[in-house]
């Protein structure tokens, strides 16, 4: 059970915008830590898509965005392609656990 | 280009300890990142271990820090890993990352399985 929560699934079809929340609690995301995405490809590494919220590093399509509001994260990928088929994970810090990170998400692509 | 590159023993006995190495190229040890561990395991997603700074300042997971050593070679520029007492709950790729916890890990090595098995 991870502390951070997130739905196991979500799918759409090519073109459409889809959005994987990420739940946390008043001692890691509401006490004001920043919330990081990661995507992992099949057979690779996860590799960082989102940090500190909103910000995405170079080489990441504008079609990724990241948001925070309260105890929860959002990732939002429209213009859905089927490259963006891969496992999600959201990662943020807990003041008793150290880094947490979500049980991830699997987006397929219809 | 930087390059984190894992290895060490893809099989360890029960109760034994784990040992790997991350080679680290393309990038100094000595600024920008504290370096470490994480792994992944099916039943429970990704699991940080710790990470630790050229310093000697270091983060650790608290459930997993009596068994863990991590530390930092700069004249290698080599992170290493020490699990001592594995299970086979310990059954899991291990990545070494790089990052500045409780910031995001920018870097990550391609990972490698370590099996927990007699």
């Amino acid at each position: 059970q991870s502390v951070l929560t997130q739905p196991p699934s979500v799918s759409g079809a090519p073109g459409q915008r889809v959005t994987i929340s990420c739940t946390g609690s008043s001692s890691n995301i509401g006490a004001g830590y920043d919330v990081h995405w990661y995507q992992q490809l099949p057979g690779t590494a996860p590799k960082i898509l989102i940090y500190g919220n909103i910000n995405r590093p170079s080489g990441v399509p504008d079609r990724f965005s990241g948001s925070k509001s309260g105890t929860s994260a959002s990732l939002a990928i429209t213009g859905l392609q089927a490259e963006d088929e891969a496992d999600y994970f959201c990662q943020s810090f807990d003041s008793s656990l150290s880094v947490i990170f979500g049980g991830g998400t699997k987006l397929t692509v219809l | 280009q930087v390059q984190l590159q894992e290895s060490g023993p893809g099989l360890v006995k029960p109760s034994e300890t784990l040992s790997l190495t991350c080679n680290i190229s393309g990038h100094s040890v000595n600024t920008g990142y504290y370096w470490g561990w994480i792994r992944q395991t099916p039943g429970k997603g990704l699991e940080f271990f710790g990470s630790v700074y050229h310093t000697g300042s270091s983060v650790y997971k608290p459930s997993l820090k009596s068994r863990t050593t991590i530390s930092l070679d700069t004249s290698k520029t080599q992170v290493s890993l020490r699990l001592t007492s594995v299970t086979a709950a310990d059954t899991a790729i291990y990545y070494c990352v790089g990052g500045n916890p409780p910031d995001a890990f920018h870097l990550w090595g391609r990972g490698t399985l370590v099996t927990v098995s007699s």
